[in-house]
């Protein structure tokens, strides 16, 4: 079976940066991913790691560490939209599905 | 990038009646698609892979004859809820790998399902 770990809630102001850490358990991994999901909206992609190291998108970068079955999320210059619920996913080995993590409730004060 | 769609977008429904939800993928064609049931607050739990021209398969747990999923062609999959019960009651969102496979799926809007 496969399981994700992630922090609740994160809370943090304006412009700051903010790191959001997941960690794994899985028979097989072939990837990580992050999504972003606003309330009552549908989740939308963010980022994949299949490789260890950073991967850069904007203000958005994401790292995964194989050898720890550790990843993160790090959002830089928050503004107040990106204020939202963030998941890791792992694809296993097989490639067939995806396994949401619990999500982390990130919430951007001014 | 890929659109998916889904419909209706909120329904309110009686105990003991079906609802059929429909995903359609908008600019490009899907064998699979996937379903998820999330809860308020809580994670999306996959339900379900939706199989093109063949049955889909069901996760641990979840009621195959409940859950009526059909895939009749490369852009519609639908899910149908049979006797639905206030427990049914959830948020219910399906994806499609985009075409760099499962690395990236692509999610539709969601169907929010209330069972009074």
């Amino acid at each position: 079976g496969q399981s994700l770990e992630q922090p609740s809630e994160v809370t943090a102001v304006e412009g700051a940066i903010v790191q959001i850490n997941c960690t794994y358990q899985t028979s097989g991994f072939y990837g990580l991913s992050w999504y972003q999901q606003h309330d009552g909206g549908a989740p939308t992609f963010l980022s994949y790691n299949a490789l260890d190291g950073l991967e850069e998108t904007g203000r958005f970068s994401s790292f995964l560490s194989r050898s720890d079955s550790y990843g993160y999320l790090l959002l830089q210059e928050l503004q107040m939209k990106d204020s939202a619920s963030y998941f890791c996913a792992v694809t296993n080995n097989a490639g067939n599905m995806l396994t949401f993590g619990g999500g982390t409730r990130l919430m951007v004060k001014p | 990038g890929a659109v998916v769609s889904q419909h209706p977008s909120r329904v309110i429904c009686k105990s003991g009646t079906s609802v059929k939800i429909e995903c359609r993928s908008l600019d490009f064609q899907a064998t699979t698609m996937f379903w998820y049931r999330q809860f308020p607050k809580q994670s999306l739990m996959l339900m379900a892979t939706s199989n093109e021209g063949s049955k889909a398969t069901y996760e641990q747990g979840v009621e195959k004859d409940k859950f009526l999923i059909n895939h009749a062609s490369l852009t519609l999959s639908t899910l149908t809820v049979t006797s639905a019960h206030p427990e049914d009651s959830s948020f219910y969102i399906c994806s499609a790998p985009g075409l760099a496979g499962l690395n990236e799926q692509f999610f539709g809007p969601g169907t929010r399902l209330t069972v009074l």
